[in-house]
Formats: structure tokens, C-alpha cells, sequence
């Protein structure tokens, strides 16, 4: 069973302020790592799928690192926005296996 | 391309009725997983179904529950003789291949 962590597990941050924060996730037989972005009320909406170590992806304010070799995994997000408050899911895939295990999430709520 | 749908949004049981729920994945997607989120918990995976087939129903209670992915129509959950602790909402998601899953927007299962 993957154990995966997710740090913290709330944030509350003013407008225009940057964060981060992190997904932890055993190293072994790692094969790709998936953000999500779920907004209350909605679907979790998939933000990037990362897949060698040292990899970096960007979306707009959003980006994310990853380290394979020590099983982690950071989201940032530059100058918070209000519309940005949702929960962040981290989900490691391991081999080529079609299962995600999520983490329970970080819950960001960025105040006007 | 009108995403993953799920139906009903919202579904009410007393205890001891039988729950449906429903999944039509989107468009060209052979693959269907269901997940549940219990109260304050992350996603947890139950099932796994490609057309026809269960894949893994490693995360599947092993009383009462069972889903199906038939040939034709939608993806269907079920929960038989439903308790008080199935409560939950119940998210579909689906991929063309196994990985990249689109969700759908859940259904939230109350029991009374």
C-alpha cells in the first residue's frame, strides 16, 4: 500500500501572497505523479502528470517539482488568487499501474 | 464532449434499500474507476472496470457492493441493503488508457 502525505493539510493565505506545498510518496517503482485541483462541488480537475526526476511543469501561477529519488513532490502557486481556493491532490502512479492512491489533500483558501 | 457523467447528483436511501449509481465515462474512455470519499477522508479507490470486465476490486467491500461495466450503457455501482456508514460521495472517473483519469462530479450518497 502507498502511503502517501500531503503538507499541510490546510493553508490560508491573503491575496497576492506566493505558497507551497508538499507531496510525499515512496520512491520505489515510481512511474509518473498526478496534481489535481478540486474546487467544492465540483470534479478534481487534473493540473499536471510528471514523470522524471527533476522534472518541472508550469501552468500559468501554478508549477510543481519533482524528486523521484526522495519521493516528494512541490506545488507552487505564485501571487494566490481568491479563485484559486481549492483542495490540491497529489496521486503517485507506481510501475505502469492504472491505480492512483491519493493523498488527502491541501486545503487552500486564499482570502480577498 | 460532454465529460464524465455521472448520475444521480444527489441520492437518498434509507437503510436496508439498494443505491445505483451511475457513470457513463466520456466519450472513446474503455476505462472506468470508482473511488469513494467518506466524510472528512481522501479518495479511496474501490474499483477498476474495463468493458465487460472488473479489473481490480481491490478497494470494493467485500459484502454488498459490486459494480459493472457493460457492453452497452453506463457503468453502475450498487449497494445492496445500504447502512448508515455508506454514506459517502461516490466519484467516477474514466481514461482512454490506463492512466490520465478525467472525473466525473460525483454522487453523494446519504443514507437515512
Amino acid at each position: 500500500i502507498l502511503n502517501v502525505e500531503q503538507s499541510p493539510q490546510s493553508l490560508h493565505v491573503q491575496e497576492g501572497d506566493s505558497t507551497n506545498f508538499t507531496c510525499s510518496f515512496p520512491s520505489s517503482n515510481f512511474y509518473a505523479l498526478h496534481w489535481y485541483r478540486w474546487e467544492t462541488a465540483k470534479s478534481p480537475e487534473a493540473l499536471f502528470v510528471m514523470t522524471l526526476n527533476g522534472d518541472e511543469k508550469k501552468k500559468g501561477r501554478i508549477s510543481a517539482t519533482l524528486n523521484t529519488k526522495e519521493g516528494y513532490s512541490y506545488l507552487y502557486i505564485k501571487g494566490s488568487q481568491p479563485e484559486d481556493s481549492a483542495t490540491y491532490l497529489c496521486a503517485p502512479q507506481r510501475d505502469s499501474s492504472y491505480k492512483l492512491i491519493f493523498g488527502s489533500g491541501t486545503r487552500l483558501l486564499v482570502r480577498p | 464532449n460532454a465529460g464524465v457523467m455521472q448520475n444521480p447528483r444527489h441520492l437518498v436511501r434509507r437503510r436496508g434499500q439498494e443505491a445505483r449509481l451511475r457513470c457513463s465515462p466520456m466519450k472513446g474512455h474503455s476505462h472506468v474507476y470508482w473511488y469513494r470519499q467518506l466524510p472528512e477522508e481522501g479518495l479511496k479507490f474501490m474499483v477498476y472496470l474495463q468493458k465487460e470486465n472488473i479489473i481490480d476490486e481491490s478497494g470494493m467491500p467485500k459484502e454488498r457492493f459490486s459494480a459493472e461495466f457493460p457492453k452497452e450503457g453506463p457503468s453502475i455501482l450498487r449497494i445492496q441493503q445500504v447502512v448508515r456508514g455508506d454514506s459517502a460521495a461516490y466519484f467516477c472517473a474514466s481514461s482512454p488508457v490506463a492512466q490520465g483519469y478525467t472525473f466525473g462530479s460525483g454522487t453523494r450518497l446519504t443514507v437515512v
